[in-house]
């Protein structure tokens, strides 16, 4: 299996910051990484897909990029709405994986 | 407005089964692989399984192989999850989801395995 890590496991940011997240896998994946934005008691909502794509309807505060096994998701000005956990995932070979995710909380 | 939403969930015996339905509206059901995606209580998200556009292949986490079965019926927009032989350990919020890379979700239903 495809093991996901994400770094930081959490973090403390304002309103305004430069926010990164990294997600490295254990193997290579082709580009077949996607990222998520989930609140407390929400279903998940996809932000990127095929590493570096914005879905319809996503803020373009939000980028992401990498190829291989490292990959990054940035928000570039975190507005109120985005403090949430973030999570990426593999689609590139079964079973399909999550990273543990991180947390983005306000300092 | 393309929609997703799971039902069936509910509270079961270990040993006990339980089956889950995911319904699509708004969109070409039939054109998409879709997936069960689960989260236990205060954890991280785990994929479970999934199943191509005319319902002739599946996957599944190891863990749940042998006792959960997907299934889709194109006619109905309708997916399932048949869940046999439930253990604690699968006690989550499940969700549909579709496609490899998962752009949309359901708002997941909630099974509880508890004696």
């Amino acid at each position: 299996d495809i093991q996901m890590t994400q770094s930081p496991s959490s973090l403390s940011a304002s309103v305004g910051d430069r926010v990164t997240i990294t997600c490295r896998a254990s193997q290579g994946i082709n580009n077949f990484l996607a990222w998520f934005q989930q609140k407390p008691g929400q279903a998940p909502k996809s932000l990127i897909y095929a590493a570096s794509s914005l879905q319809s309807g996503v803020p373009s505060t939000f980028s992401a990029s990498g190829s291989g096994t490292d990959f990054t998701l940035t928000i570039s000005s975190l507005q109120p709405e985005d403090f949430a956990t973030y999570y990426c995932q593999q689609y590139n070979s079964y079973p399909f994986t999550f990273g543990p995710g991180t947390r983005v909380d306000v300092k | 407005e393309e929609q997703l939403v799971e039902s069936g969930g509910g509270l079961v015996q270990p040993g006990g089964s339980l089956r889950l339905s995911c319904a699509g509206s708004a969109f070409t059901f039939r054109n998409y692989w879709l997936s069960w995606v689960r989260q236990a209580p205060g954890k991280g998200l785990e994929w479970v399984a999934n199943i191509k556009e005319d319902g002739s292949v599946t996957h599944y986490l190891d863990s749940v192989k042998g006792r959960f079965i997907i299934s889709r019926d194109n006619a109905k927009n309708s997916l399932h999850l048949q869940m046999n032989s439930l253990r604690v350990e699968d006690t989550a919020v499940y969700y549909c989801a579709r496609r490899g890379g998962h752009d949309q979700w359901g708002q997941g239903t909630l099974v509880t395995v508890s004696s």
